[in-house]
């Protein structure tokens, strides 16, 4: 598969913004998703975003592309202590997935 | 509508043992998909059917096996188990883009 970067840990305050980073090797990758997994669950499809967005708005997250640097962003705002997770990044080749390794996100009062 | 569902929640297997991790969607999806999860890590992709009768090997097929008799079944066999195969192990459906999960399988191999 192809390779897809995180970084592992994300500490960030109650009420702050969160940023959490990817990138990925694959330029043919047609779609972008992020997923959220909490202890002991399975993963949530957060969002997604096509390769020809360069960004995607849902409510509290934003999602950035930039493809040049196949880089991917996803900015959640006015972070809670419900959104405490592990993110995983994925990319799509030929409907297979490739996922980071998950950035773990603690939120902190 | 139930989703993607998995059995069992938990196991142990002795080193030899074989056993069938079961999924069951109802959603009627074409795509399904087996990962394993190490900790720490990302998830891995065993195998993946892309319907009934169809199916073909992931990035790290080696000890499993699959098969895809229905829409809705899509059971992974473990013939031999070894402890290299302790995971969390998912399954997923898909009509294409969107992947939905089920809740997870933890085997433990000793």
């Amino acid at each position: 598969g192809e390779d897809v970067e995180q970084s592992l840990f994300l500490s960030v305050r109650e009420g702050d913004s969160s940023v959490i980073n990817c990138t990925y090797t694959d330029s043919s990758s047609t779609y972008l998703y992020w997923y959220k997994q909490e202890p002991g669950a399975g993963l949530q499809l957060l969002t997604y975003i096509f390769s020809n967005m360069d960004m995607k708005q849902d409510q509290r997250l934003t999602v950035l592309l930039n493809k040049k640097d196949k880089h991917l962003s996803l900015r959640i705002a006015d972070t809670q202590t419900g959104d405490s997770a592990i993110y995983f990044c994925a990319v799509s080749n030929d409907y297979k997935l490739s996922f980071g390794a998950g950035t773990t996100v603690t939120v902190r009062a | 509508n139930a989703g993607v569902t998995q059995t069992p929640k938990f196991r142990i297997l002795k080193i030899g043992q074989s056993m069938t991790l079961q999924c069951t969607q109802d959603m009627n999806h074409n795509y399904m998909y087996w990962y394993r999860q190490d900790p720490g890590m990302g998830l891995k992709l065993i195998y993946y059917s892309v319907g009934a009768g169809i199916t073909d090997k992931g990035e790290v097929p080696n000890g499993y096996n699959v098969s895809r008799s229905t829409t809705e079944d899509f059971p992974l066999r473990l013939e031999l188990a070894a402890p290299s195969q302790t995971s969390v192990y998912f399954c997923a459906s898909s009509t294409g883009n969107e992947q939905f999960f089920g809740p997870g399988t933890r085997l433990t191999v000793l």
